[in-house]
């Protein structure tokens, strides 16, 4: 199993562009989410999906989209980055209903938005 | 709505020595609480988890936790730690009719041979 994947591992924008991060999984996990990680902030969530085809919004989902067409892919997408975007982005994944299961981190995507 | 405090933002502390790294958190609903690890650069992984049970839990790499209710702790203990265990820890709590897993600001652990 490869786990949590995350692509790319590095990405520089400049204001006002778009992009998405990639996130996959071979799990077979039903819960998915993704997280940002900023300094003295710990991870926050942004947003999170129970299933294919259902999402819901974390604590900072201002600015981000997603969507859950597939059980692997929880893309996350940035419509208009701004600076205060910039910051190392986490998608997970878990066992159960995620309240109770442990989650499997990706390795990160660190994005610099100029 | 739930929350977790992690009041020691660093903590460092000498090889062999113990330590142990503070998390409260803030529920109105009954909790499962984890504690995680990232090591530099890396994502995080878990170290344990208290989801019913004994108060108790003992999780990999020696890590043990305690779950006290009435004090709303939940407090991550190693009685003698090793340089291996520099890294940042995270408190967690999720709960109820959400599945939102909150985490704290994290504790630098910084060894020191």
């Amino acid at each position: 199993n490869a786990g949590v994947t995350q692509t790319p591992k590095f990405q520089v924008l400049k204001t006002g562009q778009s992009m998405t991060l990639q996130c996959a999984q071979d799990m077979n996990h039903e819960y998915m989410s993704w997280y940002r990680q900023d300094p003295g902030m710990g991870l926050r969530l942004i947003h999170y999906s129970v299933g294919a085809g259902i999402t819901d919004q974390g604590e900072v989902p201002n600015g981000y989209n997603v969507s859950r067409s597939t059980t692997e892919d929880f893309p996350l997408r940035l419509l208009s980055a701004a600076p205060s975007q910039t910051s190392v982005y986490f998608c997970a994944s878990s066992t159960g209903t995620g309240s109770s299961g442990t989650q499997y981190f990706g390795p990160g995507t660190r994005l610099l938005v100029l | 709505a739930q929350s977790v405090t992690q009041l020691d933002s660093q903590v460092p502390v000498f090889e062999e020595a113990p330590v142990e790294l503070r998390c409260n958190y803030s529920s109105s609903v009954s909790v499962y609480l984890f504690w995680y690890v990232q090591y530099p650069n890396q994502g995080l992984q878990l170290l344990l988890k208290y989801l019913s049970g004994s108060t108790l839990v003992k999780g990999i790499n020696g890590f043990e936790a305690e779950f006290n209710k009435s004090q709303t702790s939940f407090h991550l203990r190693k009685p003698s730690v090793h340089i291996s265990d520099t890294a940042e820890y995270f408190c967690a709590v999720s709960g109820g009719a959400t599945n939102k897993l909150i985490f704290g600001t994290g504790t630098l652990l910084a060894v020191q041979p």
